[in-house]
C-alpha cells in the first residue's frame, strides 16, 4: 500500500523564521510529488517535483526531491502570518495513473 | 473564470436518505476526482475518472458511487448515507493528472456534509 508521511504534524513559529516541512513516501513506483497549501478552504497548488535534486522555487518558498532517500522538503523563508496554513504533500504513481495519495498534512502557524 | 464548482456547499441530512453532490469544471479537463477530508487527516481519494465513462476506485470508495457521463460533470452519490460519512468533500480536476509526468489538481470549494 502506498504511504505518504509528513512531519512535523504541526509547527508554531514567529514571523521571520525559516521552516522546513518534510514529506517521505513509500510507493511501489513513483511518478510525481506535489505540494499544496490549504487555508481553511480548498487546497491550492504549490509545486510539482519529478526529478531528484532540482529545486523548485517561488518567492520565499522552495522545494526539492530526493528520489534515492524517498523524501521531499518544503522550505519557507522569512515566514509571514499569511503562510499559516495546512501544507499537504501528495504522490502519484504511474502504475495506478490517476490515483493520488496524500499525507496527513503539516499545520503551520506563524505568530506575529 | 476557470473553476471547479460544487453544490451544495453545506448539507445536513439523515441516515439512509440518498443524496448527490454535484461537481462541475469549465476547464475541459479530462481527469476528475473526489476526496474526503476528516479532522487531522489529509485528503483521501474516493473515486477518480480519467475520462468520460471511465471511473476507478480510490482508497475509500465504500458507500459512494460516481458517474461520468459528460466531461465537465462528476457527481458523487451517497445511496444510503451513514454518520461515518460526515466529512468535508472536495472535487478536483486536472489537465494532466494521470498522464506521463503527472499534474496539479484544481480543487472545488468543498462540501461540508453532516449525516445525523
Amino acid at each position: 500500500e502506498d504511504k505518504v508521511v509528513q512531519s512535523p504534524l504541526s509547527l508554531v513559529v514567529h514571523e521571520g523564521d525559516t521552516v522546513t516541512l518534510n514529506c517521505s513516501y513509500e510507493v511501489t513506483n513513483f511518478r510525481s510529488l506535489l505540494w499544496y497549501k490549504q487555508e481553511k478552504k480548498a487546497p491550492t497548488f504549490l509545486f510539482m517535483l519529478t526529478s531528484s535534486g532540482i529545486e523548485k522555487k517561488s518567492g520565499r518558498l522552495s522545494s526539492i526531491l530526493d528520489k534515492k532517500e524517498l523524501f521531499s522538503i518544503l522550505n519557507i523563508t522569512a515566514t509571514q502570518t499569511g503562510d499559516s496554513a495546512v501544507y499537504l504533500c501528495a504522490v502519484e504513481v504511474p502504475a495506478n495513473a490517476g490515483k493520488s495519495t496524500f499525507g496527513d498534512g503539516t499545520t503551520l502557524t506563524v505568530k506575529p | 473564470e476557470a473553476q471547479v464548482t460544487q453544490n451544495p456547499r453545506y448539507l445536513i441530512t439523515v441516515t439512509g436518505k440518498k443524496l448527490t453532490v454535484t461537481c462541475s469544471q469549465n476547464m475541459n479537463h479530462e481527469y476528475m476526482s473526489w476526496y474526503r477530508q476528516d479532522p487531522g487527516l489529509g485528503l483521501r481519494q474516493i473515486y477518480y475518472s480519467m475520462n468520460v465513462e471511465v471511473t476507478d476506485k480510490g482508497d475509500v470508495p465504500e458507500g459512494y458511487k460516481v458517474s461520468r457521463k459528460e466531461k465537465r460533470n462528476f457527481p458523487l452519490i451517497l445511496e444510503s448515507p451513514s454518520p461515518n460519512q460526515t466529512s468535508l468533500y472536495f472535487c478536483a480536476s486536472s489537465l494532466s493528472m494521470g498522464l506521463a509526468g503527472g499534474g496539479e489538481q484544481f480543487f472545488g470549494p468543498g462540501t461540508r456534509l453532516t449525516v445525523l
